[in-house]
């Protein structure tokens, strides 16, 4: 069965410090498809990236990077630098190809950064 | 941004009475859907729509329907609302026919059941 677990419920970090979200998943397919979503304070949810199963190379934007890892079923998310915008939760989600179409969620990891 | 807006943004309503959650979409995507966020639970599916008419159950849609007359709008209704639906209501789109097709998400409903 599907499942996506974020640990981390909330984390603090101070302006400028690094600051990596942790997000491991479990899936039977060997395609699958895993996002990242970001929810500001204003509630709306907005697409940050997408990452298909055969690709493992890591992606940088900017401040964010993000480190898929099938070893271990991981697909962490770091911001460099983070400044007091970053602050939101944030979530991981995963979709299988054998599947309907619906996205399973992680719980979310909610960020403060501290000015 | 894709061009999801729904309505209304806020509702208050006591149990037992029909409340009627709108998305309307300008993107012409084929696929919709309705999520509920609650706490500690991230996002659920309530149900979606592969097209006009066509829709199916999520993992959560006791309690609820929904209706697709036409491609831009998607209806969820609650026919007698309770107090454990008292949640957040995300609509979302997306484009191609595959489950793993990025979905864009509307700015949300705030539904209370009192």
């Amino acid at each position: 069965a599907q499942k996506v677990t974020q640990a981390q419920t909330e984390i603090s970090v101070v302006e400028k410090e690094d600051v990596t979200l942790d997000c491991v998943y479990e899936t039977r397919d060997t395609t699958y498809y895993l996002f990242w979503y970001k929810q500001p304070p204003s509630g709306e949810l907005v697409f940050l990236i997408r990452r298909n199963s055969f690709d493992e190379q890591n992606e940088i934007s900017g401040r964010y990077s993000w480190n898929f890892q099938k070893s271990t079923s991981s697909f962490n998310f770091t911001i460099t630098a983070s400044q007091v915008v970053d602050s939101a939760v944030y979530f991981c989600a995963l979709s299988e190809t054998s599947g309907t179409y619906k996205y399973i969620f992680g719980t979310g990891t909610r960020l403060k950064v501290l000015a | 941004d894709a061009g999801i807006t729904q309505s209304p943004r806020h509702k208050v309503t006591e149990t037992g009475t029909p409340v009627t959650l709108r998305c309307h979409q300008t993107e012409n995507h084929r696929y919709m859907y309705w999520y509920r966020q609650d706490p500690g639970h991230g996002l659920r599916l309530i149900h979606y729509s592969y097209g006009v008419k066509d829709t199916d159950k999520g993992e959560v849609s006791d309690g609820y329907s929904v209706s697709r007359s036409k491609t831009e709008d998607f209806l969820l209704t609650l026919e007698s609302a309770t107090s454990s639906q008292t949640s957040v209501y995300f609509c979302a789109i997306s484009e191609s026919a595959i489950s793993t097709d990025t979905q864009y998400f509307g700015p949300g409903t705030r539904l209370t059941v009192l």
